[in-house]
């Protein structure tokens, strides 16, 4: 069966400092893979999403960047972080081809002081 | 544009009453709909999907093409339905458009 590991799940970190939030995916090959936010009262806002290996659309403009340096694997990465850049980010990933379902991971929640 | 819209933050019931979760959605294709829910300390998982036509721990959803509306219902309401659900749509790409979600309450 597939699964999808996420972590860490807490972090807290300084402004200014770099980031790096790993994801992977077992059980499966080629998957398309997505980092959200999860905001209260906003609900999931798609930051990246990959169809393959090196291969990354970016949702919305961002302090943050995305990449994918082996199939199951996706990195969410900052080289200096904001205030604005707190909250809770939830990996997922989902089969190729049109309307799968995606699966998501248990998140991390990212504080920044 | 395509745009998924949650209109109650919170609904509240009480056990054993009927539940309706509204979603109305905006695209101008033939979208996939999904319903999604978070239980307490748990991840988001896929609740059920218009396509699968299925009933899942007693919540259905019927897409409503003229009203382009999925609602969530469910005609008895469990203390362990108390959730946070969100409404999703697929377009013609693989990326899902999330609805601000409803917080689900349901008191004994």
């Amino acid at each position: 069966s597939q699964t999808i590991h996420q972590w860490p799940a807490t972090l807290v970190q300084p402004v200014g400092s770099p980031l790096s939030l790993e994801c992977t995916v077992e059980g499966t090959s080629n998957p398309n893979l997505y980092w959200y936010r999860q905001a209260a009262g906003r609900g999931l806002q798609l930051l990246f999403y990959s169809v393959g290996i090196g291969q990354i659309s970016s949702e919305v403009p961002q302090n943050l960047s995305a990449s994918r340096p082996q199939d199951r694997q996706f990195i969410l990465s900052s080289k200096k972080l904001l205030l604005s850049d707190s909250g809770f980010y939830l990996c997922a990933w989902s089969r190729r081809g049109g309307n799968q379902p995606q699966h998501f991971g248990d998140g991390t929640r990212l504080s920044i002081l | 544009a395509q745009r998924v819209t949650q209109p109650e933050k919170l609904l509240s019931v009480f056990k054993g009453a009927p539940v309706e979760l509204k979603c109305n959605y905006s695209y101008s294709g033939s979208p996939e709909l999904f319903w999604y829910v978070q239980y307490s300390r748990q991840r988001l998982q896929l609740l059920l999907r218009h396509i699968s036509r299925e009933s899942i721990k007693g919540f259905t959803a019927d897409l409503n093409k003229g009203e382009t509306s999925f609602h969530l219902k469910k005609p008895f309401a469990q203390e362990e339905d108390s959730a946070m659900y969100y409404c999703a749509l697929m377009g013609n790409t693989d990326k899902l458009i999330f609805g601000t979600g409803t917080r689900l309450q349901v008191f004994p």
